[in-house]
């Protein structure tokens, strides 16, 4: 039961080009949408999030677009650079203490 | 900055022994949640913890598993009998507001 998918294990993308992840979910319970990044041997760090009032919130270099009707989030990284090379789990979660739910995460390969 | 931290990093242990995984969540948070990453696959929720209590528990957390927070620092999970397949990367996660949990780097449980 995937609530929360990934579909992309992974993308390549030249320094300074853009990074598009995405991510669907199928409960539509969910109201608020986190992007984590996580390096190997490390815990999942929290990157950017939106709750399902918005379509749109930026942080700097990151930005996450969300799609309530096509149930569908992105996150988008411009420019992008060698240091974000990670991999990047969506995650959602309704009603304020509910625990995170996950996808499989994208493996973003950032090339200089 | 203060951060969740996890000891021991990595665990090795024989089919049918018990297992302490130790967290010390950040001190003012009031939430606090096991999860973990089999290899390859998606971070699930395990278990969530509030108020010296399981707030919440996932069909992964039989009987086998348990927690406790022993004295008001550390949060501890322990699995009674492991299995092979209880081998993973287990995340302890606290938060204090709502949804965005900080996460530790792990422990890197191998089950033999």
């Amino acid at each position: 039961d995937q609530q929360v998918k990934q579909n992309s294990p992974s993308l390549s993308v030249q320094e300074g080009r853009i990074s598009i992840l995405n991510c669907d979910y199928t409960n539509s319970m969910f109201d608020y949408f986190l992007w984590y990044k996580k390096y190997p041997a490390e815990g999942p760090t929290f990157l950017i999030s939106i709750s399902s009032i918005k379509d749109k919130n930026e942080d700097g270099r990151f930005t996450v677009f969300l799609n309530k009707s096509a149930k569908h989030l992105s996150l988008h990284i411009v420019p992008s650079q060698p240091g974000d090379s990670a991999v990047y789990f969506c995650a959602a979660t309704y009603s304020g203490n509910t625990p995170l739910v996950f996808g499989k995460g994208t493996r973003l390969s950032v090339i200089a | 900055e203060p951060e969740v931290t996890q000891t021991p990093s990595h665990q090795v242990t024989q089919m049918g022994q018990e297992v302490i995984l130790r967290c010390v969540p950040i001190s003012n948070h009031l939430y606090f949640y096991w999860y973990r990453q089999i290899l390859g696959q998606k971070v699930e929720f395990l278990v969530s913890f509030y108020n010296n209590e399981i707030s919440e528990k996932s069909e992964i957390f039989d009987d086998q598993f348990s927690v406790e927070r022993p004295d008001g620092s550390n949060f501890t999970l322990k699995i009674r009998s492991t299995k092979l397949e209880d081998s993973a990367m287990y995340f302890c996660a606290s938060r204090s507001g709502p949804r965005v949990g900080d996460f530790g780097s792990g422990t890197q449980l191998s089950v033999l």
